[in-house]
């Protein structure tokens, strides 16, 4: 069975600075997707990123990106020049490729990110 | 509508009360599912929904019940609730198959069971 760990359940950034934060997941597959949420107080769940295991290319969306190192099943999260609104919990999460027929995906237990002005 | 809406957006219920949580996509999603979050654990799968007319278990199904009679809703049933079901439930959709396999979620149902 497949398994998501998020090993910081918090984590502090200076406004302005750069956070990296950790998953790592265990699968036997070679096809997959990773995802990162971004749960606000507001409690509303909203993509930040995502990567499709069969691209070498770590993906990247305006001050977020990963660092996907398919061999070492990880899969960490950066943001750059942290605001303020960064400040949520992030969840990690892992779905099997399309060939599986499964739609299932799994969570990691979250981090908590702290932006200090 | 737009997006995915849940009913109700909190509720306090009496253990032993049975109970619906209400969940409606207007997206035409082919996959729906339903998630339990709690401090120190995550997002745990209760049930899920491939296709209409079909449902299978994930994680933490016991107590609970779904049905998929049609593409858009996916109620959630407690049948008699237990102080353990206390939690924050979050019903979610996908497309299934296709390169954009993001989920995406509802505003999420506060229940609590004393």
């Amino acid at each position: 069975a497949q398994t998501v760990t998020q090993s910081q359940p918090e984590m502090s950034v200076q406004e302005a600075e750069t956070v990296t934060l950790s998953c790592t997941y265990d699968t036997s597959e070679s096809d997959y997707y990773l995802f990162w949420y971004k749960q606000p107080p507001s409690r509303q769940m909203i993509l930040v990123i995502r990567q499709e295991a069969y691209k070498q290319q770590n993906a990247t969306e305006n001050r977020f990106s990963v660092n996907f190192q398919k061999a070492a099943k990880s899969f960490s999260l950066k943001i750059s020049d942290s605001q303020l609104g960064d400040a949520a919990m992030y969840f990690c999460a892992y779905r099997r490729g399309p060939a599986s027929g499964t739609y299932k995906y799994i969570f990691g237990t979250g981090t908590r990110l702290k932006v200090l002005a | 509508i737009a997006g995915i809406t849940q009913a109700p957006t909190s509720q306090i219920l009496a253990a032993g009360r049975r109970m619906t949580l209400r969940c409606t996509q207007d997206m035409r999603h082919n996959a729906m599912y339903w998630y339990r979050q709690d401090l120190g654990l995550g997002l745990r799968l209760i049930h899920y929904s491939n296709t209409a007319g079909t449902t299978g278990k994930g994680e933490v199904p016991d107590g609970y019940s779904v049905s998929r009679a049609n593409t858009d809703d996916f109620p959630l049933t407690l049948a008699s609730a237990v102080p353990s079901q206390t939690s924050v439930y979050f019903c979610a959709s996908s497309a299934g198959r296709g390169s954009y396999n993001e989920q995406f979620f509802g505003p999420g149902t506060r229940l609590t069971v004393l």
